[in-house]
């Protein structure tokens, strides 16, 4: 049981360039996550899919693309990467209760210069 | 809207002292509140965390938080600190309804721990 898993774990873009944050979990969690951690502002939810098949915008979504693949897997795409998308990517998972315990992956640390 | 305000950035504790990290937050009903820890280049781990009934909740690693409704604090303690406690910590709040389970993030406070 890995959890969440996250890859890449590092990535260097330059300014322009595309790419895809991959994130599954095996916890057959319904809802699914993405944040970025900068320095000082904490964790920000870009976007999320509270089930398989539906997508939404949260706090920061600009710029940003996701896709919910299947139930286990949620990526997140950078179309024209920007440096104010340097960033830690940190991608979580939640299961059915009412809790809204989050489950986090390991991080994507992500550069663009 | 939900919002977690973390006051110190940045707390500074000799090991065996005591340790409390607040955490003030805004929302209209009870919330689910919880406590994160960050260790350096790692993910989020839950710490602990508060939903209903009794106001003082009891994590890992020897960490516990009360939750005070009057002063909307969720402030987490620490009898004895340890050099591995040091981290980056993190209060969040959960609003139920519609919102899916989001958890709005405090901004952190990191703990340095001096031998």
């Amino acid at each position: 049981n890995a959890g969440v898993t996250q890859t890449p774990k590092f990535q260097v873009l330059k300014t322009g360039q595309s790419m895809t944050l991959q994130c599954a979990q095996d916890m057959n969690h319904n809802s699914m996550y993405w944040y970025r951690q900068d320095p000082g502002m904490g964790l920000r939810l870009i976007y999320y899919s509270a089930s398989e098949g539906t997508t939404d915008k949260g706090e920061v979504p600009n710029g940003y693309n996701v896709s919910r693949l299947n139930k286990r897997e949620f990526s997140l795409r950078l179309e024209s990467a920007a440096p104010s998308q340097t960033s830690v990517y940190f991608c979580a998972s939640r299961g059915i209760t009412v809790h809204y315990e989050q489950y986090f992956g390991p991080g994507t640390r992500l550069t663009v210069t | 809207a939900q919002s977690v305000t973390q006051p110190d950035i940045h707390i500074t504790v000799s090991e065996g002292a005591s340790l409390e990290l607040r955490c003030n937050y805004s929302y209209g009903a009870t919330p689910y509140l919880f406590w994160y820890v960050q260790s350096p280049g790692q993910g989020l781990q839950l710490l602990l965390k508060y939903f209903s009934g009794d106001t003082l909740v009891q994590g890992i690693k020897g960490f516990e938080a009360e939750f005070k409704r009057s002063q909307s604090s969720f402030n987490l303690r620490k009898p004895s600190v340890h050099w591995s406690d040091a981290a980056e910590y993190f209060c969040a709040v959960g609003a139920g309804g519609t919102s899916y389970g989001k958890l709005t993030f405090g901004q952190g406070t990191i703990l340095t721990v001096h031998p």
